[in-house]
């Protein structure tokens, strides 16, 4: 089954600018979409098909995709942001699932 | 607006069952693919099981295939997952969610019930 790599966590200082990687076999090809979990909460979309954000979602949040990494973009950190971050991909190469990566757990220092 | 609202959660025993309940507010629950999404803990979100607006269209995570059952019921506005045979692995929150118009991706999702599944 197709896999979405990602770090297990990522620090940054409120203010500056984190960066959260998913890996996977020429992901640039599929829509990759990203969601914000809070501690003890649901999770939350906050880029849809690699780029885009959902009504609500500051501009800080951003996402690009190419070659075998897609990439989430959190400008202007707030403390706010901690959380985990999860990419997705509708995958029906070869069998129709909806994949997840493990996750990436961001603290802001 | 938007509501998902899990129950049906519980402590069981290995290979009994469990039916999970979600009710849906705030939008056309017909028109939408909806779908399951659990969560092991302190592990990420696994996707479980689909089902299309009219029920005609469902699948399952090779992990609950043969097991799980996914329905809905479009006058009351309500997801369900029928949850037989459970196994330890199955322990996780399940969360409902809402498929995109796009098929892609899940727009919103509920709060989550906890499965146990220890003897």
């Amino acid at each position: 089954s197709y896999l979405l790599t990602q770090s297990p966590s990522v620090s940054v200082a409120p203010g500056q600018t984190a960066t959260i990687t998913c890996g996977g076999d020429n992901i640039g090809s599929e829509s990759v979409h990203w969601y914000q979990q809070k501690s003890g909460q649901a999770p939350v979309l906050v880029v849809y098909d690699d780029t885009d954000r959902p009504s609500g979602i500051p501009d800080r949040f951003s996402g690009s995709n190419s070659g075998n990494t897609a990439t989430l973009i959190i400008s202007r950190v707030e403390v706010g942001d901690e959380a985990d971050y999860y990419c997705q991909v509708w995958h029906t190469a070869t069998d129709r699932v909806w994949v997840f990566g493990g996750g990436t757990k961001l603290t802001v220092l | 607006q938007v509501q998902l609202v899990e129950s049906g959660g519980g402590v069981v025993q290995p290979g009994t069952s469990l039916r999970l309940s979600c009710i849906m507010s705030g939008f056309n629950f017909r028109e939408f693919t909806l779908h399951w999404v659990r969560q092991a803990p302190v592990k990420g979100l696994e996707w479980v099981s689909v089902i299309s607006f009219n029920e005609n269209d469902k699948d399952y995570a090779d992990s609950v295939k043969g097991r799980f059952t996914i329905s809905r019921d479009n006058v009351k506005d309500t997801l369900y997952l029928q949850m037989n045979s459970l196994r330890p692995e199955d322990t996780a929150i399940y969360f409902c969610a809402r498929g995109s118009a796009s098929y892609l991706h899940f727009d919103y999702w509920g709060q989550g019930t906890t499965v146990t599944v220890s003897s």
